[in-house]
C-alpha cells in the first residue's frame, strides 16, 4: 500500500523539549511539505522540500527545523523556540510536476504542556 | 496575510440539499485551485481541482465554478449527504509544478440527516 505515514499518532511532551514528528513516504514523491493546523484554522505551511538535500521555509517556520537527507523521509523538529508548540502537525508529498495535488498524511497531534 | 479568503467559516444544510462554500482570492497569479476534504482526526484528501480557463468542472455530485474576473471559485455539493459532513479547504497554487499551495480557512459542513 503506498501513502504517508507519520508516527506517532499522539504526542506529549514537557515546555522546554525539543521533539521530532516523524514522516515517511513509499510514494516515490520529490515534494514534501509540513503544515500546522489549529483548531478551527486552515493549513499553514511550515517547511517544504522540493528535493532531497534542499529545503524552503513556508509561512510559519519560526521555531522549527527540519531536514532531508531521504526521499522519503522529512522529519519536523519542534524546538523549544516554538512558542505555542501545540497543534495538528500534518505531512504532507507530491510529485514534482504536480504539486496542487498533495497527499497528506493522517496527521500527529503534539500536546505541550 | 491571508491570501485566500474562504466562506462561511460553518455550515449546516439537510440531507438532500446543496452545500456552497465560496472562496476568494488575490494573486493573480493563481492558477491551480484545488478544494481539500478533511475528516475529523484524519489528513486532508484532494477533492477537486480546477485552472481559470474552465468555468466549471464537476464530478459527481461536487462541482467547482471559478470566475476569473471576479476572482472568485466556489465548491457546490448537490443531494448532500451525511457522510459529506467533513471540512472543506480551497487552495491556491502559482503552476502544476515547484511551488506551495495557499489553503483558505475552511469551512466546516455539516448534513443533518
Amino acid at each position: 500500500d503506498g501513502g504517508i505515514t507519520q508516527s506517532p499518532k499522539y504526542l506529549f511532551r514537557k515546555e522546554g523539549q525539543n521533539v521530532t514528528l516523524s514522516c515517511e513516504q513509499n510514494l516515490n514523491h520529490d515534494a514534501m511539505y509540513w503544515y500546522r493546523q489549529d483548531p478551527g484554522q486552515g493549513l499553514r505551511l511550515i517547511y517544504y522540500s522540493q528535493i532531497v538535500n534542499d529545503f524552503q521555509k513556508g509561512d510559519i517556520a519560526e521555531g522549527y527545523s527540519v531536514s532531508r537527507e531521504k526521499k522519503e523521509s522529512f522529519p519536523l523538529t519542534v524546538t523549544s523556540a516554538q512558542k505555542n508548540p501545540t497543534a495538528f502537525y500534518l505531512c504532507a508529498s507530491s510529485t514534482g510536476t504536480r504539486t496542487y495535488e498533495q497527499y497528506f498524511g493522517p496527521g500527529t497531534r503534539l500536546t505541550v504542556t | 496575510q491571508q491570501q485566500v479568503k474562504q466562506s462561511p467559516q460553518s455550515l449546516i444544510v439537510q440531507k438532500g440539499g446543496i452545500s456552497i462554500i465560496n472562496c476568494a482570492y488575490e494573486n493573480t497569479a493563481f492558477d491551480y485551485f484545488p478544494w481539500y476534504q478533511q475528516f475529523p482526526g484524519k489528513g486532508p484528501a484532494l477533492l477537486i481541482a480546477i485552472r481559470p480557463d474552465v468555468s466549471e468542472k464537476k464530478e459527481g455530485r461536487f462541482t467547482i465554478s471559478f470566475n476569473k474576473s471576479a476572482k472568485q471559485f466556489s465548491l457546490h455539493i448537490m443531494d448532500s449527504q451525511p457522510g459529506d459532513s467533513a471540512t472543506y479547504f480551497c487552495a491556491a497554487s502559482m503552476g502544476a509544478a515547484g511551488n506551495k499551495l495557499t489553503f483558505g480557512g475552511g469551512t466546516r459542513v455539516l448534513v443533518k440527516p
